[in-house]
Order: C-alpha cells, then sequence, then structure tokens
C-alpha cells in the first residue's frame, strides 16, 4: 500500500527556506502513471494547491506562489521535495504531499488520490 | 483563475438525513471536478473525481453529479462518521493550476 510522508523542521525564521521532503514508500515514485505534489493548509482555513512535479522533472506551480517555489525530484531515493523561499508568516501551515494519477488532457494531472499525513511549519522568529 | 463556491457554508443535519452540497465554478470546468472530506487533524480523503466517480473504497451513500459550472455531492444518509469538511477541487487546462472550494462544514444538529 503505497504512502506518503513528510518530514522537514517545524520551525523556519522569517525571509528564510522552507525546505520539505515527501518520502514514497510501498510504490515507485518513477511511475508513469502519477504526478505528484504539494498542497497546504493553514490553521482554520483551507487548502491550497503549491504545485505539481513528474517523475521527470516537469513541473507546474501555482502562479501565485511560483516566484518563490521549487519543487524537485530524487528518484534514487523515491522522494520529492518543496522549497519555498523567503517565507513570512502568512506562509504557516501543514503542508501535505500526495500522488495525483495522470490524466489524459493536459496538464495531465488533476485530482489527489493518496495524500501523506500533514507536517506543521511555524514560520517564526 | 477559476474561482469555487461552495454552498452552503455550514449544514446542519442529523444521523440518517440527506446532505446536499453545491460547487459552483466561475467558468466551465467540464467534468474535472472531485471532492474531499477532511475531518479535523487528518489530511483530505478523496471521495469522488470526475464529478460521478466514486474513490477506491468510498461507500455507496456518497454520490456526486454535475458538469460545466454547477456540481453537487450527496450524501443520502448520514452516518456519525460523515460529520466533517468536504471541498470541491478543479484543475484548469491553462493556466494549469488547480483550485479548492472554500469548503463546506457538515455538522451535528
Amino acid at each position: 500500500q503505497l504512502q506518503l510522508q513528510e518530514s522537514g523542521p517545524g520551525l523556519v525564521k522569517p525571509s528564510e527556506t522552507l525546505s520539505l521532503t515527501c518520502t514514497v514508500s510501498g510504490g515507485s515514485i518513477s511511475s508513469s502513471s502519477y504526478y505528484w505534489g504539494w498542497i497546504r493548509q493553514p490553521p482554520g482555513k483551507g487548502l491550497e494547491w503549491i504545485g505539481s512535479i513528474y517523475y521527470s522533472g516537469s513541473t507546474y506551480y501555482n502562479p501565485s506562489l511560483k516566484s518563490r517555489v521549487t519543487i524537485s525530484v530524487d528518484t534514487s531515493k523515491n522522494q520529492f521535495s518543496l522549497k519555498l523561499s523567503s517565507v513570512t508568516a502568512a506562509d504557516t501551515a501543514v503542508y501535505y504531499c500526495a500522488r495525483l494519477p495522470v490524466v489524459v488532457v493536459a496538464p495531465h494531472y488533476y485530482y489527489m488520490d493518496v495524500w501523506g499525513k500533514g507536517t506543521t511549519v511555524t514560520v517564526s522568529s | 483563475e477559476i474561482v469555487l463556491t461552495q454552498s452552503p457554508a455550514t449544514l446542519s443535519l442529523s444521523p440518517g438525513e440527506r446532505a446536499t452540497l453545491s460547487c459552483r465554478a466561475s467558468q466551465s470546468v467540464s467534468s474535472y471536478l472531485a471532492w474531499y472530506q477532511q475531518k479535523p487533524g487528518q489530511a483530505p480523503r478523496l471521495l469522488i473525481y470526475d464529478a460521478s466517480n466514486r474513490a477506491t473504497g468510498i461507500p455507496a451513500r456518497f454520490s456526486g453529479s454535475g458538469s460545466g459550472t454547477d456540481f453537487t455531492l450527496t450524501i443520502s444518509s448520514l452516518e456519525p462518521e460523515d460529520f466533517a469538511v468536504y471541498y470541491c477541487q478543479q484543475r484548469s487546462n491553462w493556466p494549469p493550476e488547480i483550485t479548492f472550494g472554500p469548503g463546506t462544514k457538515v455538522d451535528i444538529k
């Protein structure tokens, strides 16, 4: 059974870079059938898609975060990662990683069928 | 950017009652509409994709309908474990982005 696990610092200082990793177990991140993505949820608020990546390295980002976001994949470790630069208190959230099945119509990703449990990141000095 | 609006914001019902949740898109999303359930302290769980297809393991009391701009999630008879927040989600072709609705909370009356 596929499982996703987020990891990384729970506390990040303002203006620094938030870095998280999602480890995939029970399946291969190199499968051509899936994209992989990051989603976040500020305390008491709704869900926000951050971006998605394919095992080949193709990425798509939320336009509102694009200037600060980098998502990368390491197929040798079966992991993908998120970097969010110049963070502020507004970036405080639970960060989830998820799997997105490939669909026929571009941009070829769509919904999230498997989610990690999430990790809380607080931005504070 | 396609904006999703969900109504009502809160739905207060009793176990056994029928729940009808609405999601409206600011422009057509065809059938690229998914629904998720989220309980406190948990990750969202996929319920419905392609507007009407139940995800693996989802009970038959959950059903989805609609296309274009208007969509509905129906829970035919609420079980105690169904009280949660429900989000709709779409993806657009261009820009290639995913957006979520603000959510509908189904709570116990």
